[in-house]
């Protein structure tokens, strides 16, 4: 049990474009879904924290406009990336938990290209 | 802020030598900790969790990690290491009491296992 699926598993686009990623829990009913980014060779950094129902919590730095979240239901978050620029091609990796204490399970990713 | 440090980067070793990859973290207060590995092209999985109880913890594949609370740290062990253990690990830790609910991770150690 426990699986998340990101979908695309990586998408090319160009300069300018908007790109939407999708976050779903297979399996269970996710009331917390977090969405970070992992640059080559680093780690995970956070981006925001989506609670469904609510606004999501953008960590320090992370421009709110340019990085939409959308966390309609319990089993699906999507982290929109507006007018894309080649500086926010990076792999983006989303995971899941359904209570406050519970593990975090994660998507397989989704590497951005922007050309 | 809390932060996390694994002060190995870098790991090589050979077949069936003994492991031990260091995480420290710096908060006062209860945690959670966690191992996950991540294998090449494939997404993060959790290997083992700490959450209370016995300090020393078995996960999959082998792995043990014991949380010293008076250290700060929990480390991560497998006293015989194979080929499929090539892999990049990362602790992460979630803090329980500031209501935050985000991990925060450490910047990984990279393993590679010589045959």
């Amino acid at each position: 049990g426990a699986v998340v699926s990101q979908h695309p598993s990586w998408v090319i686009c160009k300069s300018g474009t908007s790109v939407k990623i999708e976050c779903r829990s297979l399996d269970f009913q996710a009331t917390t879904m977090f969405w970070y980014r992992q640059f080559p060779k680093q780690s995970l950094m956070l981006m925001a924290t989506s609670n469904e129902g609510s606004k999501a919590t953008y960590e320090q730095g992370v421009e709110k406009d340019k990085f939409l979240i959308n966390h309609a239901s319990l089993t699906l978050s999507t982290l929109t990336v507006t007018s894309a620029h080649p500086e926010d091609s990076s792999f983006y990796i989303c995971s899941a938990t359904r209570t406050a204490q519970e593990t975090q399970y994660f998507g397989p990713g989704t590497r951005l290209l922007v050309l | 802020a809390q932060s996390v440090s694994q002060h190995n980067h870098h790991v090589i070793l050979s077949e069936a030598a003994s492991l031990e990859l260091g995480c420290n973290y710096s908060y006062g207060g209860t945690v959670n900790l966690f191992w996950y590995v991540q294998y090449p092209g494939q997404h993060l999985q959790l290997l083992l969790k700490y959450f209370s109880g016995d300090p020393l913890v078995k996960g999959i594949k082998g792995f043990e990690a014991e949380f010293i609370k008076s250290k700060f740290s929990f480390n991560l062990r497998k006293p015989s290491v194979q080929w499929s253990d090539t892999a990049e690990y990362f602790c992460a830790v979630l803090p329980m009491d500031t209501g935050r609910r985000a991990l925060t991770f450490g910047s990984g150690t990279r393993l590679q296992v010589q045959p």
